[in-house]
């Protein structure tokens, strides 16, 4: 099996506020993991791309100050949104991939909406 | 600039048939390419996919077929069932720097009626 969850699976929280989200690969070990965010009727957007043990490679245009990833183990990256505002209200999702294998296994998502 | 294209932002197929699912892409560096099926609220699936040293790969009722030359891409599900109902996103691999990003496509909405 390929299993990945996301804890929360919702998260409501005032602006200003930090929010971490985690990602999990549960039966198996994931050297490479990614963020996405999906925003309405509009496509998977990677965010960045986080190795075990090694800082994360964050895509154009996405803040790695505003958005923390850790990749402290093989099973488990988080995402930090810090001094969370409305506009970063979104799906987020990860994905992790075993091994050398293409195949990226999706977590079910975090939805986070700020106030 | 979107390097990976789903045209028909929706398909309508009638139980039973054949449901044909459409992407091109524009980078020709490309060269793994998948496809993942999306419920509301939910992480995309992975279905299927092709290593761009194949034309066509086949799993159950789903088949991806590869047009290199065309930089095309196909899903074909037959026959089409309800619970096929869902978004699909065509995505495209390609090395870079050691790592295999995925850019993925704006998705198509597959309705299956029944």
């Amino acid at each position: 099996g390929a299993v990945v969850s996301q804890h929360p699976s919702r998260v409501i929280c005032k602006s200003g506020t930090s929010v971490k989200i985690e990602c999990r690969s549960l039966d198996f070990q994931a050297t490479t993991m990614f963020w996405y965010r999906q925003f309405p009727k509009k496509s998977l957007m990677l965010m960045a791309t986080s190795n075990e043990g090694s800082k994360a490679t964050y895509e154009q245009g996405v803040e790695k100050d505003k958005f923390l990833i850790n990749h402290a183990s093989l099973t488990l990256s988080t995402l930090t949104v810090t001094s969370a505002h409305p506009e970063d209200s979104s799906f987020y999702i990860c994905s992790a991939k075993k091994g050398a294998q293409e195949t990226q296994y999706f977590g079910p998502g975090t939805r986070l909406l700020v106030l | 600039d979107q390097q990976v294209k789903q045209n028909s932002p929706s398909l309508s197929v009638q139980e039973g048939r054949i449901s044909i699912l459409n992407c091109d892409y524009t980078n020709s560096m490309f060269d793994y390419f998948l496809w993942y099926k999306k419920y509301p609220a939910e992480g995309p699936t992975f279905l299927i996919s092709i290593s761009s040293i194949k034309d066509k790969n086949e799993d159950g009722r789903f088949t991806v077929f590869l047009n290199k030359s065309a930089k095309h891409l196909s899903l074909h599900i037959v026959p089409s069932q309800p619970g096929d109902s869902a978004v699909y996103f065509c995505a495209a691999s390609a090395s870079k720097g050691g790592y295999q990003k995925v850019t993925f496509g704006t998705g198509t909405k597959l309705q299956v009626i029944p």
